[in-house]
C-alpha cells in the first residue's frame, strides 16, 4: 500500500524557515517523481513544486521561487522542501504527491501538514 | 500559464441524478487532463487520468472525456458519498495548474 506521511509544519512567524518532510512507503520511491501541492484554508489547490525521480529536473511554482527548494534522499524514501522567507500567504495544508509516472498524473496523496505563518 | 476554469462553480442535484462538470483551459493541454475528488479534511483523491482513464479502485459510473480545451467528468448515476469538491488538473505545461473547483452538493 503507497503510503506518504508529511511532517515538519508548524508555526513560523513572517520571514522564517521551515523544512517539511515526506516519509514514503509501499512503492519503490527512486523510480517516481513526486510533488508538493498545497491548499490554503477554505481556498483551492495549488501546485509548489515538482522533482523527478533522479532529481535531474526540478519545477517550481512562480510564487515559491527562489524562497523555496525541493530535494529528495532516494535511499532514505523521503521527500523534502525547505521553505524560506515565508509569508502569510504561504500558510496552508501542504501535501506530498506521487507520480502514477515520471512526470505523469499525480495520484497518491498524504494527508497534508499544516503551516501557518503569522507573527 | 494555462488557466482552467472549471463550470459550475457549485452543483445541486439528488442521490440518483447524473452530474456533469466541466473543465475549460485557455489554451490546448492535449489529453493531459486530471479530475480529483477532495472530501472536507481529506486529501485529494484520483479520480481521472488522461482526460479519459479511470484511476484504480474508481467506480465506473466515474467518466471523464474531452481533449484540447474542454473536458468534462461525468458521474453517472449519483450515490451520497460522492458529494464533495471536483478539481481538474493539467500537466501539459509547466506549471501545473488545477481549476478553482467545482461543489457537488445535496439538494
Amino acid at each position: 500500500e503507497v503510503q506518504l506521511v508529511e511532517s515538519g509544519g508548524g508555526l513560523v512567524k513572517p520571514g522564517g524557515s521551515l523544512r517539511l518532510s515526506c516519509a514514503a512507503s509501499g512503492f519503490t520511491f527512486s523510480s517516481y517523481s513526486m510533488n508538493w501541492v498545497r491548499q490554503a484554508p477554505g481556498k483551492g489547490l495549488e501546485w509548489v513544486s515538482s522533482i523527478t525521480s533522479s532529481s535531474s529536473y526540478i519545477y517550481y511554482a512562480d510564487s515559491v521561487k527562489g524562497r523555496f527548494t525541493i530535494s529528495r534522499d532516494n535511499a532514505k524514501n523521503s521527500l523534502y522542501l525547505q521553505m524560506n522567507s515565508l509569508r502569510a500567504e504561504d500558510t496552508a495544508v501542504y501535501y506530498c504527491a506521487r507520480d502514477r509516472q515520471q512526470l505523469a498524473t499525480t495520484d497518491y496523496w498524504g494527508q497534508g501538514t499544516l503551516v501557518t505563518v503569522s507573527s | 500559464e494555462i488557466v482552467l476554469t472549471q463550470s459550475p462553480a457549485t452543483l445541486s442535484l439528488s442521490p440518483g441524478e447524473r452530474a456533469t462538470l466541466s473543465c475549460r483551459a485557455s489554451q490546448s493541454v492535449s489529453s493531459y487532463l486530471a479530475w480529483y475528488q477532495q472530501k472536507p479534511g481529506q486529501a485529494p483523491r484520483l479520480l481521472i487520468y488522461d482526460a479519459s482513464n479511470r484511476a484504480t479502485g474508481i467506480p465506473a459510473r466515474f467518466s471523464g472525456s474531452g481533449s484540447g480545451t474542454d473536458f468534462t467528468l461525468t458521474i453517472s448515476s449519483l450515490e451520497p458519498e460522492d458529494f464533495a469538491v471536483y478539481y481538474c488538473q493539467q500537466r501539459s505545461n509547466w506549471p501545473r495548474t488545477f481549476g478553482q473547483g467545482t461543489r457537488l452538493e445535496i439538494k
